[in-house]
């Protein structure tokens, strides 16, 4: 399976700002995913990260709050903008290899004040 | 809307038992259907896929698929401490390539 990184590993933000996570996977890959996972909660997609175009957001994210930036076949970004105390979740990216097998990394932790 | 459902639990089941974990899915086009292990706070770890009904066998884990019912399952004999997780149902409509996680089963084990 792929080796997935992620950073940062967690974050403490204050509201307003913005943070951005990065997501590299040590092999090509075609699609990549970005999820988040509240406390307790499920996993809810955020958006598939497409190369070389714009990601494509499901319903209720946008790209002004979450632009997500995939330059190559093998790093992702994701940011989190003028964050408030409800973006605090853990923010998870993925890969899929083959035609349906999905690894993730291992997620950011973000707490925002 | 896809929907994955799965009892929240806790299931607790003591050690060398079996756990069975269940998940009924609302899409009749979902193609294929996975089970992911979560430890408090770590990633999903995918555990098995499964693609055609009836039964799949892993070591101490079989998902079993039916199709024509909705439902896919995870059984886990001899069941350890170290199987204290929460266990997350995905599926998947090929076609989109989009993946729909259920809200998960904690499993407990007690020694």
């Amino acid at each position: 399976s792929a080796v997935i990184s992620q950073k940062p590993s967690r974050d403490i933000c204050q509201r307003g700002t913005s943070l951005t996570i990065q997501c590299q996977v040590d092999s090509q890959v075609t699609m990549m995913f970005w999820y988040r996972q509240q406390p307790g909660q499920s996993l809810t997609l955020i958006a598939t990260a497409n190369q070389g175009s714009e990601a494509t957001y499901e319903s209720g994210f946008v790209i002004d709050k979450f632009p997500i930036s995939r330059p190559n076949l093998t790093f992702s970004t994701l940011t989190v903008s003028n964050m408030s105390p409800e973006d605090s979740s853990i923010y998870l990216c993925s890969v899929l290899q083959g035609a349906d097998t999905q690894y993730f990394g291992p997620g950011t932790r973000l707490t925002v004040l | 809307q896809k929907e994955v459902e799965q009892n929240s639990g806790p299931l607790s089941v003591p050690e060398g038992a079996i756990a069975s974990l269940n998940c009924t899915y609302s899409d009749r086009v979902s193609q294929s259907f996975f089970w992911y292990r979560q430890y408090s706070g770590k990633s999903p770890e995918l555990i098995m896929s499964i693609y055609s009904n009836g039964d799949k066998e892993d070591g101490r884990f079989t998902a079993q698929l039916n199709k024509a019912s909705q439902y896919v399952s995870l059984l886990i004999r001899d069941s350890q401490p170290s199987d204290s997780a929460t266990y997350l149902c995905a599926v998947n409509l090929e076609d989109f390539n989009k993946f729909y996680f259920g809200s998960g089963t904690k499993l407990n084990v007690k020694p």
